[in-house]
């Protein structure tokens, strides 16, 4: 099986430019969840996604949002990029179905610059 | 945000020797918890887990200690080996309105040869 894939690997955007990642997740994985990753605040929880329906989300603003299709593939999109937003966004997909005790699977992420 | 993001504490040690990662988890209804390594340039792996109904889980090379008394967990990793250098991180499913995992600081290994 092919892991969770993440596109693009690396970006470098400009402040007040909006971004859209990609996420596909293992075949027959159902839920999908993204995390922010910096040296300062280690790894955040942004949302997750089951079947299409945001099932979760933490404690970011509304520039950063989210969506799933219905293959279970996921995008999320920040909006008005500020410096700080500069950091290394994770994928992961679980099957979903039992979320209390589901491990995560990780892409390779994608790593934002913002100028 | 959520996780405890503060200064990556770092373990160095022996190639051979054995090695422990300790991480301090903060909500007490949490009963399931996970460890993951991350290796540079990738994303977190799953190492092992526990559940709450158990204090010692043992898998290939690595063990799991779980204290729910003191809400704290350790990762055991025996003969520590050059690949074994990665930052860990433990990780607990907390219930806010949904389920999520929440990550700790994480602890950088490195295995000198």
């Amino acid at each position: 099986k092919a892991g969770v894939t993440q596109t693009p690997r690396y970006l470098i955007k400009t402040r007040g430019q909006q971004v859209t990642l990609s996420c596909s997740p293992i075949s027959g994985h159902r839920s999908v969840s993204w995390y922010q990753q910096t040296p300062g605040q280690g790894l955040q929880f942004l949302f997750e996604y089951f079947s299409e329906t945001q099932r979760n989300k933490g404690n970011f603003p509304g520039r950063f949002s989210g969506r799933q299709f219905s293959n279970s593939r996921s995008e999320m999109n920040v909006s008005t990029l500020e410096l700080g937003d500069s950091a290394l966004y994770l994928c992961a997909s679980t099957p979903g179905g039992a979320p209390s005790n589901e491990k995560l699977f990780f892409g390779s992420g994608t790593q934002l610059s913002v100028l | 945000g959520e996780s405890v993001g503060l200064h990556l504490p770092t373990l160095s040690v022996q190639e051979g020797d054995n090695s422990i990662i300790n991480c301090a988890y903060s909500n007490s209804a949490s009963d399931y918890f996970i460890w993951y390594k991350q290796e540079s340039g990738k994303g977190p792996q799953f190492i092992i887990d526990i559940r709450s109904n158990m204090d010692k889980r043992q898998g290939q090379r690595v063990t799991v200690l779980l204290n729910k008394t003191v809400k704290h967990l350790s990762l055991q990793i025996a003969a520590t080996q050059p690949g074994d250098s990665a930052v860990y991180f433990c990780a607990e499913i907390v219930n806010t309105g949904g389920f999520k995992t929440i990550f700790g600081a994480g602890t950088r290994l490195f295995v000198k040869a």
